[in-house]
């Protein structure tokens, strides 16, 4: 499985954007970039996912260097709720279902 | 819409015993994965079922298995506990023939003393 390299922790000012960086140098054709958070006494759940453009939905934003050797997560506006472990996975989603896990990049959210 | 479902919530055993950890998958979906969180790590994957087979499964020892039902829900069962798989088992389900996101449920805390 093709590796993610996260910073261990961020912190950010409430209301203000956060930026998450991911680095995957060693990305394949076919992996998408999936991100998913867990925050404290929950299970991880999906927050976005792309392969080779920028993606937005409703909780964040997804952009991808041209290369597709990195990319980084944008919440626009972080609330104290957005405090928790966000995971960077790649998954090739041909068939392939598992997520690999690394350890994440635990963010803070300063009041 | 119920979510994915586990129970127990929370679970005490001794080594050497046995335990078995259920899970019911999001409405409609046909696909459990089952993946054991160590404190202070991401979670690792077990294996995955579909069909009522095991479809994949990871670097975990035959002491792991599982089980899904025809109505999709599916148990995971681990014999002779070691203190080491003290850990937090979550299941996550989703559908095997779309590109799609996996849900995950809130997990069984397990603890072996």
């Amino acid at each position: 499985d093709a590796k993610t390299t996260q910073p261990n922790s961020m912190e950010s000012n409430e209301e203000e954007p956060v930026h998450l960086p991911c680095n995957h140098s060693t990305i394949s054709g076919t992996d998408y970039i999936h991100w998913y958070r867990q925050l404290p006494s929950q299970g991880p759940e999906y927050v976005i996912h792309g392969l080779t453009s920028n993606v937005n939905n409703r909780m964040a934003s997804l952009a991808i260097a041209e290369d597709r050797k990195s990319s980084t997560l944008i919440l626009h506006r972080a609330t104290l709720r957005d405090a928790a472990v966000y995971y960077c996975i790649l998954r090739d989603d041909f068939g392939n279902e598992k997520l690999t896990f690394g350890t994440g990049t635990r963010l803070t959210i300063i009041p | 819409d119920a979510g994915v479902t586990q129970s127990p919530t929370h679970l005490i055993k001794t080594r050497g015993q046995q335990v078995t950890l259920r899970c019911s998958p999001k409405s409609g979906h046909d696909t459990v994965s089952w993946y054991q969180q160590a404190l202070g790590q991401g979670p690792q994957f077990i294996f995955q079922y579909y069909e009522e087979e095991e479809r994949q499964r990871g670097n975990f020892p035959d002491r792991f298995s599982g089980h899904q039902f025809p109505n999709y829900s599916s148990e995971l069962n681990v014999n002779a506990l070691l203190l080491g798989d003290s850990a937090l088992y979550l299941c996550a389900s989703s559908f095997i023939s779309v590109i799609d996101t996996q849900y995950f449920g809130p997990g069984t805390r397990l603890t072996v003393l």
